[in-house]
């Protein structure tokens, strides 16, 4: 158990509907990070946020935003879904150690039909 | 953009031998780190085994060590004597010293086989 949380574990939803995933990183943790695993795509990048402020943006569509609240937990936001958003989506944060090593959460897998 | 590529989609070995997967990566930075991430069927993205890139030395970590090769951008992971538990997919990830981001490969789907 990495200690990050991630609700809900599984997501089923229709296209053009809008989801928001949850995530709440490991007690201490500042950063949090959003990646997504797709068949196509692999791992990829998304956002980063620290504490409370978008401090890194990879590879995320317009139609999905992310915010970091003040009890650090994050939540990531996915509209007007398409069949191409399903994958699953990861959750990460990290201390403030020299690596800044990333604890992953155990993911929200989303089908979208 | 720094880029991570694993050619070996998908490996298998008997128990109990070893086994070395394959990473290279493309940088124009100096400074960064390397990680080889274990995903098992749970899904659950499970740190293995990092490497700082100023360090000369390999890390190694019980059963598992990596083969950095700085000059050639080749960062190997070699798992001895596998175990039924180590199937997974693993996968290779990079970062940069000013970025926190990780880039990773497509990864190695590793099968141990009784």
């Amino acid at each position: 158990d990495s200690g990050v949380t991630q609700t809900p574990k599984h997501l089923i939803t229709a296209t053009g509907q809008r989801v928001t995933l949850r995530c709440s990183p490991r007690s201490g943790d500042l950063s949090v990070y959003w990646y997504q695993q797709s068949l196509d795509q692999g791992l990829q990048f998304l956002i980063q946020y620290y504490n409370g402020e978008e401090r890194a943006k990879g590879n995320i569509l317009e139609r999905f935003s992310a915010q970091q609240f003040p009890d650090l937990h994050s939540e990531l936001n996915l509209s007007s879904l398409e069949l191409g958003d399903s994958a699953l989506y990861f959750c990460a944060s990290s201390d403030s150690g020299q690596y800044n090593e990333q604890f992953f959460g155990p993911g929200t897998r989303l089908t979208v039909l | 953009a720094q880029t991570v590529t694993q050619s070996q989609p998908e490996m298998s070995v008997q128990e109990a031998e070893t086994v070395t997967l394959s990473c290279t990566y493309d940088t124009s930075e100096n400074n960064y780190y390397l990680f080889w991430y274990k995903q098992p069927p749970s899904r659950q993205m499970i740190l293995v085994i990092r490497q700082e890139a100023y360090k000369q030395q390999n890390a190694t970590e019980n059963r598992f060590s990596v083969n950095f090769q700085k000059a050639a951008k080749s960062f190997s992971l070699k798992i001895s004597d596998s175990q039924l538990g180590d199937t997974a997919m693993y996968f290779c990830a990079f970062r940069d010293f000013g970025n926190e981001k990780l880039t990773f490969g497509t990864g190695t789907r590793l099968t141990i086989i009784p």
